[in-house]
């Protein structure tokens, strides 16, 4: 069962135009962090919304949380080809370690693929 | 840059074959875990690992081991490799962040394949 439901999953769009990606799930989360992957690397983390209803702003990125925490977008003002790449949406739940005690694992969308053509 | 090298970085061996990837960090970090990234799946939680000798399964474990001797280095082990574990490995650490303690930052990967 896919907890986070990533969308979409390709983008194709031209240099300027402005985007959206959804991160939608059934699941409340403790926080959601959203990550870039460029190819034959692994993911680099962007932000992390820890509040219902939370924005932040990482120059042409904003993020934003849903109130009841279960799901989160993320925008692109004026896309540019350097944006091209994966990006992932991971939330975070709170769980029980073999010992007892707690850790909070992640579970990841698979992931929107965009390409910002010049 | 979180310090987290993973060795080797490419790997290509037959079914049957034991294979060790091997994550190593240098900032005395507690939480190490493993990811599997595989098309149409996404990344996926194999091990994880909250303190020397103390690890626990995530939810793709099966003909997975781990170990954790020392804190810097994180362990996997297929124990005899099949074509299904051809993947790229990722190795992640966790330090807490100032917006909660969930923030993981990734190696660079290793790509396995098992022909």
């Amino acid at each position: 069962t896919q907890l986070l439901e990533q969308s979409p999953q390709f983008l194709s769009i031209q240099e300027g135009e402005n985007l959206t990606v959804y991160c939608n799930s059934s699941s409340v989360f403790s926080s959601l962090q959203w990550y870039r992957q460029e190819p034959g690397e692994g993911p680099v983390l962007l932000v992390t919304v820890v509040t219902g209803g939370e924005v932040k702003k990482l120059k042409r990125l904003t993020f934003q949380f849903g109130d009841a925490r279960k799901d989160s977008s993320l925008h692109i003002t004026a896309a540019q080809p350097g944006d091209t790449g994966l990006y992932l949406c991971a939330g975070a739940r709170k769980s029980l370690t073999n010992s007892g005690g707690s850790n909070y694992k992640l579970t990841f969308g698979k992931g929107t693929l965009l390409t910002v053509n010049p | 840059d979180a310090g987290i090298t993973q060795s080797p970085r490419h790997k290509v061996t037959e079914t049957g074959t034991p294979v060790t990837l091997r994550c190593h960090q240098t900032e005395n970090h507690r939480y190490m875990y493993w990811y599997r990234q595989d098309p149409g799946h996404g990344l996926r939680l194999i091990h994880y690992s909250y303190g020397v000798k103390d690890t626990d399964k995530g939810e793709v474990s099966d003909g997975y081991s781990v170990s954790r001797s020392k804190t810097e280095d994180f362990l996997l082990t297929l124990e005899s490799a099949t074509s299904s574990q051809t993947s790229v490995y990722f190795c992640a650490i966790k330090e807490p962040g100032l917006a909660g303690p969930n923030e993981q930052y990734f190696g660079p990967g290793t790509r396995l394949t098992v022909t």
